[in-house]
């Protein structure tokens, strides 16, 4: 298996833009997680999904972001407008379940808002 | 309530020393713990695993960590540190019947030629 796909590696955009980063499971997997890393918060989780169902979004920032998946294998995180304040590394992991079992990053979207 | 407390946001090792890698945990229920590393520009991976078989838990590239209920640690270690291990290493808890993994603030490793 090619493991967690995200798409783009690195985004650079101007203030204001609509921003998609896109996230593949690994096959199989049922459990999606999205995080957000900075060096002054840290790892962030900003929503997790389970079967296709957002369970938890507590942790999403505000109603610019929005995450979906469409289907069991897909999902997009969208920031509509960016700020420069989201400047981040996003990153998005599966996993075959929850608590007990391990989850696979991707290799994460360096976003840079300017 | 969980939380995971990493005692030195960095360390700096000789090349050959030993590695020790601080995590302290608090959980309202049993504990799973977790050891994953970030090298640089990559996404995370798990070194090791804790979930309530043995205590002493052996991972990948020669690391091991031991829960140790009494003192809320899950301390990560390795006899022999090497260049390539230079990356830096989080700790994270879940628990059963949750889903979260609630993440330490990770521990930078550097490696002295």
């Amino acid at each position: 298996d090619a493991g967690v796909i995200q798409s783009p590696r690195h985004e650079v955009t101007e203030m204001g833009q609509e921003v998609t980063l896109r996230c593949k499971l690994i096959s199989g997997h049922n459990s999606l997680f999205w995080y957000r890393q900075t060096m002054m918060r840290g790892l962030e989780l900003l929503i997790y999904f389970n079967n296709n169902v957002p369970i938890d979004d507590s942790g999403m920032p505000e109603d610019r972001f929005s995450a979906k998946m469409p289907n069991a294998s897909f999902s997009t995180l969208k920031i509509q407008p960016s700020e420069p304040r989201d400047s981040a590394v996003y990153f998005c992991a599966s996993s075959l379940g929850t608590a007990t079992y391990e989850q696979y990053f991707g290799p994460g979207t360096r976003l840079t808002v300017t | 309530a969980q939380s995971v407390t990493q005692l030195g946001s960095h360390v700096s090792v000789s090349e050959g020393a030993l590695v020790l890698l601080r995590c302290n945990y608090s959980s309202s229920v049993p504990p799973y713990l977790f050891w994953y590393v970030q090298y640089p520009n990559q996404g995370l991976q798990l070194l090791l695993k804790y979930t309530s078989a043995a205590t002493l838990v052996k991972g990948i590239n020669g690391f091991e960590a031991e829960f140790k209920k009494s003192e809320t640690s899950f301390h990560l270690t390795k006899p022999s540190a090497h260049m390539s291990d230079a990356a830096e290493y989080f700790c994270a808890v879940s628990g059963a019947g949750t889903y979260k993994y609630i993440f330490g603030t990770g521990t930078r490793l550097k490696v002295l030629a």
